[in-house]
């Protein structure tokens, strides 16, 4: 079975912190993805990248930034983490052609204080 | 722009009876995909059954299946002989040629024995 592992299930962090959020997928997929989650408004993609050092914005890229150094770890950071950035963050992973099923971490719930 | 709604925020069903969860989508591209995915509480979301529009054959994965609407842009998901298990937020999902996913807000499903 596919397995994508987020780092942390839950988070709190302070307004203006610098905050990483890391996902590792063990099937050697191309494909990664980071998403918020929020109630009434569904998932948001924020950024994709479709192989090692590259990657795409998504639908609401502002505020965040990604690394892809390895194939197996796609990386979110909040450069300066501000309050209406608390959400649900969930990555997934997906094989070579983007019409395959994404396969999803359990998700981070961060906190911004 | 493209879109997917969803317009049942809740919906509930008893155990052993049938439920169908909306999906309306706005596209003006003839080739795409659609999905449902499947997130219980507090556990990882998981494709539930996946359409390709060409396809005029409707999907169906056991108790799953779906009547898609290529005219009417309609993605419908009916769950029959529905379990405890069944309880979850479903999400529709929309894959165009543009590569990015876009889900809809979501439906709430409870199953009461």
């Amino acid at each position: 079975d596919v397995k994508v592992t987020q780092s942390s299930r839950y988070l709190v962090k302070r307004t203006g912190e610098k905050v990483f959020l890391e996902c590792v997928q063990d099937m050697d997929h191309e494909n990664m993805f980071w998403y918020r989650q929020d109630p009434g408004l569904g998932l948001r993609l924020i950024y994709f990248s479709y192989d090692v050092k590259m990657k795409e914005k998504g639908d609401i890229p502002e505020g965040y930034s990604v690394s892809r150094e390895k194939k197996e770890r796609f990386s979110l950071i909040l450069e300066s983490a501000s309050t209406n950035q608390t959400s649900m963050y969930l990555c997934a992973s997906s094989s070579g052609t983007l019409d395959q099923p994404q396969h999803f971490g359990d998700g981070t719930r961060l906190s911004i204080l | 722009a493209q879109t997917v709604t969803q317009s049942q925020p809740e919906m509930s069903v008893q155990e052993a009876e049938t439920v169908t969860l909306s999906c309306t989508y706005d596209t003006s591209e003839s080739d795409y995909y659609l999905f449902w995915y499947k997130q219980p509480p507090s556990r990882q979301m998981i494709l539930v059954i996946r359409q390709e529009a060409y396809k005029q054959q409707n999907a169906t994965e056991n108790r799953f299946s779906v009547n898609f609407q290529k005219a009417a842009k309609s993605f419908s998901l009916k769950i029959s002989d529905s379990q405890l298990g069944d309880a979850a937020m479903y999400f529709c999902a929309y894959l165009p040629n543009t590569d990015k996913l876009i889900f809809g807000t979501g439906t709430r499903l409870q199953v009461f024995p």
